[in-house]
């Protein structure tokens, strides 16, 4: 059974950083891509970024270029998310996924980003 | 604005059949696979469908999907009230070279 677990989110005000963590079992890094999706209260599913399977390359949204970068560890199959120069409009649930390039096969609980002063 | 357009809501009665649509452009659903997902209150989103019509294992046949050119469907039947949720549509936008989604239609059962 895949389980995809976040952690890492909180209170952080505007222009500071935070990185967010996804620790995965039950599935091969080597074989899948893996996504961060956001979802902002009451809004819906927007993709941020994802990491190719056989790690050689990531992609971004036009929102979060430049200021955050997706990265894993296949040696403790752990995503991670930095993301630097925060905004009020990055508060939101971030979900880490796993799949193909853009088939989310399996979704972790997500944790809560609030960018606030 | 999401990409991908979804209504905002539809509601069916017990045991009744529902239909979501989505519509796109050639840049994203008419040239890639259509994905859905279910998001039941207060948790993650569940891969519902995908590759336009497949269903992964331990997904109930009352769910399917259809794709025709820019637009893609998600069918329910015999509506129950368990499926009360948000349902999105999500696929690969080649010019924006993004995962696209529709921006959920919330499933009502009256």
């Amino acid at each position: 059974e895949v389980q995809l677990v976040e952690s890492g989110g909180g209170l952080v005000q505007p222009g500071g950083s935070l990185r967010l963590s996804c620790a995965a079992s039950g599935l091969t890094f080597s074989d899948s891509w893996m996504h961060w999706v956001r979802q902002g209260p009451g809004k819906g599913l927007v993709w941020v970024s994802r990491f190719r399977a056989d790690g050689s390359a990531s992609t971004y949204a036009d929102s979060v270029r430049g200021r955050f970068t997706i990265s894993r560890d296949t040696a403790r199959n752990t995503l991670y998310l930095q993301m630097n120069s925060l905004r009020a409009e990055d508060t939101a649930i971030y979900y880490c996924a796993g799949g193909g390039s853009y088939r989310l096969n399996n979704w972790g609980q997500g944790t809560l980003v609030t960018v606030s002063s | 604005q999401s990409v991908l357009t979804q209504p905002p809501s539809v509601s069916a009665a017990p045991g009744q059949k529902v239909t979501i649509s989505c519509s796109g452009s050639s840049s994203n659903i008419g040239s890639n696979y259509v994905s859905w997902y279910q998001q039941l209150p207060g948790t993650a989103p569940k891969l519902l469908i995908y590759e336009n019509n497949k269903r992964p294992s331990g997904i109930p046949d009352r769910f399917s999907g259809s794709k025709s050119g820019t637009s893609a469907t998600l069918g329910i039947t015999g509506v129950q009230t368990g499926d009360e949720a948000d349902y999105f549509c999500g696929t690969w936008d080649t010019s924006l070279s993004a995962v696209v989604f529709g921006g959920g239609t919330k499933l009502t059962v009256l």
